[in-house]
């Protein structure tokens, strides 16, 4: 059964930082992966889709990773802002799932001023 | 851009009653979900439907029912609500065919059984 494990549960950072958040999982069978960002209270907002047979995407100052031989994506966010508090969450799409999402528990992140 | 509302933001409910829980996209798309939110425990599936009239369940189904008569609309039925289902729920909706395609997300509704 595919477990997505997300590390640290929570950072707290200066503004203008550079940071990475991490996402593992345990079958390497996955269809896609994406990051979504979520704000207290809210829904979940796609930030970054990764297909299977690719390594990396982009938007913006966000940048996301994936080695699926080693399980393990990677968010980069660039010259970190206030506004980018907020838990960011992974999700593997199961390559024998139907549509079927299997989500990290999150990061919960803190920029300050 | 894609829109998915939900009936409610915040429910509360007494123990045993039925509870309806309303989802509806506006973008046409073909699947829809419902999840529920636990703190330390992340988005599990509770149910999701690939057409109208179709539904499959997902990682947690016991205690809940759906219902998707039309293709923008799936709800989500708690028969007899129960104090542990007290938690936030999140409808989800993505277009076919799958691959490339994301799930978008509806603002959720916190449900309190008291």
């Amino acid at each position: 059964k595919q477990e997505v494990t997300q590390i640290p549960a929570a950072l707290s950072v200066p503004e203008g930082e550079n940071l990475v958040l991490n996402c593992s999982f345990t079958d390497s069978a996955i269809y896609n992966l994406q990051w979504f960002r979520q704000d207290p209270g809210k829904g979940l907002t796609s930030l970054l889709l990764i297909q299977s047979s690719q390594r990396e995407q982009t938007s913006g100052r966000l940048n996301a990773s994936l080695d699926k031989s080693s399980g393990r994506s990677t968010l980069y966010i660039a010259a970190s802002q206030p506004g980018d508090s907020a838990t960011y969450l992974c999700a593997v799409k199961d390559g024998t799932g139907f549509q079927k999402l299997v989500f990290g528990t999150g990061t919960r992140l803190l920029v300050s001023p | 851009d894609v829109k998915v509302t939900q009936s409610s933001r915040y429910l509360v409910k007494r123990t045993g009653e039925k509870v309806f829980l309303e989802c509806v996209q506006d973008m046409d798309h073909e699947n829809m979900f419902w999840y529920r939110q636990d703190p330390g425990l992340g988005l599990r599936l509770i149910y999701f439907s690939y057409d109208v009239k179709m539904k499959e369940k997902g990682d947690i189904p016991e205690g809940y029912s759906v219902s998707r008569e039309k293709k923008e609309r799936f709800s989500l039925i708690l028969e007899s609500a129960s104090t542990n289902q007290t938690s936030m729920y999140l409808c989800a909706s993505s277009f076919r065919p799958g691959g490339i395609d994301t799930q978008y997300f509806g603002p959720g509704t916190r449900l309190t059984v008291l």
